[in-house]
């Protein structure tokens, strides 16, 4: 059974500071893994998605970087700012289906 | 508008009561789902739909109903409401193909006393 984990599960910085978030999963039988943003209330914003055959993708301030044998991905955020602050979640869409896994997430604060 | 729009937004409703929560998108995207997000679990999904008339069960399928008769709705029904299902609902959608994003409405929040 895949199971997504994110670690740190809260993560508060000054504004300024490059930052990495984790996600790490389990079954390497993926499609695609991608990165959402959730501001408190809304719903899910996607921010980058990574196909299994990729190592990495950039949006801006954003990188995204996927190492599928050891189940792992990372966000980098550059120069973070306090409009950075929400919950960053990850999930992995499982090889031969069309569902995503999510984890629990990371909730970001970044401190002006 | 394009996109992927849930109604109501939020919603209290007694519990033993039937509720539908409504998920339209204007896509045509093939695919359709349904999470609840909870605290201390994240998103799981409950039911999801590959097309018109063709749904299946996710990790958390007890007690909801779906049904997908049009491309473009997804119903998602509590048949006897329950507490335990008081919850944030999410609607997503996405196309067929494996390296396609998925996108999100904004949410129902409802809650069953």
């Amino acid at each position: 059974k895949q199971e997504v984990t994110q670690i740190p599960a809260a993560l508060s910085v000054p504004e300024g500071e490059n930052l990495v978030l984790n996600c790490s999963f389990t079954d390497s039988a993926i499609y695609n893994l991608q990165w959402f943003r959730q501001d408190p209330g809304k719903g899910l914003t996607s921010l980058l998605l990574i196909q299994s055959s990729q190592r990495e993708q950039t949006s801006g301030r954003l990188n995204a970087s996927l190492d599928k044998s050891s189940g792992r991905s990372t966000l980098y955020i550059a120069a973070s700012q306090p409009g950075d602050s929400a919950t960053y979640l990850c999930a992995v869409r499982i090889s031969g289906t069309y569902k995503y896994i999510f984890g629990t997430g990371t909730r970001l604060k970044v401190l002006a | 508008d394009a996109g992927i729009t849930q109604s109501p937004r939020y919603k209290i409703t007694e519990t033993g009561r039937q509720v539908t929560l409504m998920c339209h998108q204007t896509w045509s995207h093939s695919y359709m789902f349904w999470y609840r997000q909870d605290l201390g679990h994240g998103l799981r999904l409950i039911y999801y739909s590959a097309a018109a008339d063709i749904t299946d069960k996710g990790e958390v399928p007890d007690g909801y109903v779906v049904s997908r008769s049009k491309t473009e709705n997804f119903p998602l029904t509590l048949e006897s409401a329950t507490r335990s299902q008081t919850s944030v609902y999410f609607c997503a959608s996405s196309e067929m193909y494996s390296n396609t994003e998925a996108f999100f409405g904004q949410g129902t929040r409802l809650t069953v006393v």
